[in-house]
């Protein structure tokens, strides 16, 4: 069966500091998809980012970025700089391949609150 | 707009109840997911379709749920005889089948509460 673990409920930070959101996951399968996605107040969930498998290479975007290690299951994100605007819940989600698989299996998210 | 859209945004009901809510993917996406998202919790999926074909139903889909997308277009999602521990985000997303992973676009979500 697949899981996915967020183990931290509630991060505070302060505007400029740097945060990691872990993500530890579970899956028997050699092929599959790991995704972030953003859940601001308004509750609509924004895709930030997937990942598949067999590309372990860490992806920068702008203040975001992403560490996958498969030796550990683990997809970390990072914000640099944090702003207020990024204060929301953070899931992340794993899913099989397509094309047969391809509903989400989603973390209890991480709700991110930075202050000014 | 030509994203996810779902009606209603909020629902209040009594306990027995029936209730029936909508979602309208993306014109062409072929797949249309339902999930559900309770409070402190990330979203579970209920079941998707291929077009009008529904493929996978998840457990947590008791047989008070129904859902159905008869064109293969809109999608419903019937609760009937509503219990309180049905009160949730219920969300919906879509996307394209095919070999590569298309990303899922997600709805608003109805949130549904049962007094």
């Amino acid at each position: 069966a697949q899981k996915v673990t967020q183990a931290q409920t509630e991060i505070s930070v302060v505007e400029k500091e740097d945060v990691t959101l872990d993500c530890v996951y579970e899956t028997r399968d050699t092929t599959y998809y790991l995704f972030w996605y953003k859940q601001p107040p308004s509750g609509e969930l924004v895709f930030l980012i997937r990942r598949n498998s067999f590309d372990e290479q860490n992806e920068i975007s702008g203040r975001y970025s992403w560490n996958f290690q498969k030796s550990t299951s683990s997809f970390n994100f990072t914000i640099t700089a944090s702003q207020v605007v990024d204060s929301a819940v953070y899931f992340c989600a794993l899913s099989e391949a397509p094309p047969d698989g391809n509903k989400l299996v989603f973390g209890a998210g991480t709700i991110l609150r930075v202050k000014s | 707009d030509t994203g996810v859209s779902q009606d209603p945004r909020h629902k209040i009901t009594k306990r027995g109840q029936n209730v029936t809510f909508r979602c309208d993917p993306i014109s062409e996406h072929n797949r249309l997911y339902w999930y559900r998202q309770t409070l402190g919790q990330g979203p579970e999926f209920l079941t998707y379709f291929q077009n009008e074909a529904q493929l996978e139903k998840s457990r947590l889909l008791s047989d008070r749920f129904s859902a159905e997308r008869p064109k293969g277009s809109f999608s419903t999602l019937e609760i009937q005889r509503t219990e309180q521990g049905d009160s949730a985000m219920y969300l919906c997303a879509s996307d394209n089948a095919g070999t590569a992973y298309n990303e899922q676009f997600f709805g608003p979500g109805t949130r549904l509460t049962v007094l």
